[in-house]
């Protein structure tokens, strides 16, 4: 039951463009999302993240656009940079109650910036 | 910048061993998490802790698993009986409970176990 999905396994943007990875998600209990990057043998990096009350979230570079009727949200990385290249992935969290929710996640895109 | 550290970076064991998983979240922080993620698939949740006692738990986290916060700065991941199917790269998480970011869970750079 993939309840975030990233349709996407992978996305080549060249250097200077703006990438722009994609995500869905079913269950409508959700109300924070969190986008994470993450190299090969390392942990997930915190990116940027937005609360279902808002619609848009602005972090430098990065830009995270979230359809609540669609049940969608992407992330936008203006200029892409060779750095830029790893696995992205999109999470989610329902409230529980007790503040300890766990993320559900999708299974990532990796995008790749080309120079 | 603090940091969430976990060791050891790689752990083999046979099958049938017990492990533990070590995690130092950081040191603010009070929620803590295990994920998991097999090779190839996506990271899963296994169990949260608040205020020293699971908080939540999938459907992974059975009889065999459990987590321990033996001091104040340590949270343990034990594997009693460890199955081939355990071989994963394993995350601990921790979150603060305020400010701007309140909901983001900051992760460690994973142990990956290879049962034999």
């Amino acid at each position: 039951d993939q309840q975030v999905k990233q349709n996407s396994p992978s996305l080549s943007v060249q250097e200077g463009r703006i990438s722009i990875l994609n995500c869905d998600y079913t269950n409508s209990m959700f109300d924070y999302f969190l986008w994470y990057k993450k190299y090969p043998a390392e942990g997930p990096t915190f990116l940027i993240s937005i609360s279902s009350i808002k619609d848009k979230n602005e972090d430098g570079r990065f830009t995270v656009f979230l359809n609540k009727s669609a049940k969608h949200l992407s992330l936008h990385i203006v200029p892409s940079q060779p750095g830029d290249s790893a696995v992205y992935f999109c999470a989610a969290s329902a409230p529980t109650g007790g503040g300890a929710d766990g993320l559900t996640f999708g299974k990532g895109t990796h995008l790749i910036i080309q120079p | 910048e603090p940091e969430v550290t976990q060791t050891p970076s790689h752990q083999v064991t046979q099958m049938g061993q017990e492990v533990i998983l070590r995690c130092v979240p950081i040191s603010n922080h009070l929620y803590f998490y295990w994920y998991r993620q097999i090779l190839g698939q996506k990271v899963e949740f296994l169990v949260s802790f608040y205020n020293n006692e699971i908080s939540e738990k999938s459907e992974i986290f059975d009889d065999q698993f459990s987590v321990e916060r033996p001091d104040g700065s340590n949270f343990t991941l034990k594997i009693r009986s460890t199955k081939l199917e355990d071989s994963a790269m394993y995350f601990c998480a921790s979150k603060w409970t305020s400010g701007r970011d309140w909901e983001t869970q900051y992760f460690g750079p994973g142990t990956r176990l290879l049962v034999l």
